[in-house]
């Protein structure tokens, strides 16, 4: 059964410094999102990608956010400067149309 | 404003012991109401969608129900297996797809 799959697992990371979180969407699946969910919170909402452009992001997403679909199964999500307050587990998820499917999520740690 | 309130934030039962869990939503013009399970330190695994009051949708011992205001899942005879959080998430009108999720009920079922 496809999956979405993310990399890494788990990345432990400086405060300030920069990370890069990817994911593999399923396959013939054309909308992509990020969500986060800082331990024992909500399932909250980053941004969304369709057609090689954001088509949504909240207000969480500032300009310390970007993501990326470098090729035709990537999609990233980079954060410049990491702050103490970005840690969290961060879940990938992709549609084809109104169900959304989730990776297992890379557990981001700031220290 | 959208808000999804799940209730109750915990839950213990006796194998075979049947239950509901409950969702109830604020959102002006509901598109989809979804259940998902998540078991600790991985993704919401996608389990249903509901569009309309009225509509019921079943997975082995899982039942979930909508009405205008809530929905509910019902677990029949649950196994250990079954122990999770379950996360219920609406998608809001226009032009989103983002998904609001509640904060989860965490369900455990003892032998």
């Amino acid at each position: 059964e496809p999956e979405v799959t993310q990399t890494p697992s788990h990345q432990v990371t400086q405060m300030g410094q920069e990370v890069i979180l990817r994911c593999v969407p399923i396959s013939n699946h054309l909308y992509f999102y990020w969500y986060r969910q800082i331990l024992g919170q909500k399932v909250e909402f980053l941004v969304s990608f369709y057609n090689n452009e954001i088509s949504e992001k909240s207000e969480i997403f500032d300009d310390q956010f970007s993501v990326e679909r470098p090729d035709g199964s990537n999609f990233t999500l980079k954060i410049r400067s990491t702050k103490l307050e970005d840690s969290a587990m961060y879940f990938c998820a992709s549609s084809e149309n109104a169900e959304q499917f989730f990776g297992p999520g890379t557990r981001l740690t700031v220290l | 404003e959208d808000q999804v309130t799940q209730s109750p934030e915990a839950l213990r039962l006796q194998e075979g012991e049947s239950s509901s869990l409950n969702c109830s939503y604020t959102v002006s013009g509901l598109r989809g109401l979804f259940w998902y399970r998540q078991d600790p330190g991985k993704g919401p695994e996608f389990l249903f969608t509901l569009y309309s009051a009225g509509e019921e949708k079943e997975k082995e011992r899982l039942k979930a129900t909508l009405t205008k205001k809530e929905s509910f899942l019902h677990i029949t005879a649950p196994k250990p297996e079954d122990s999770a959080t379950y996360l219920c998430a609406v998608q809001a009108p226009r032009n989103t797809d983002k998904l609001i999720f509640g904060t989860g009920t965490r369900l455990q079922v003892f032998p």
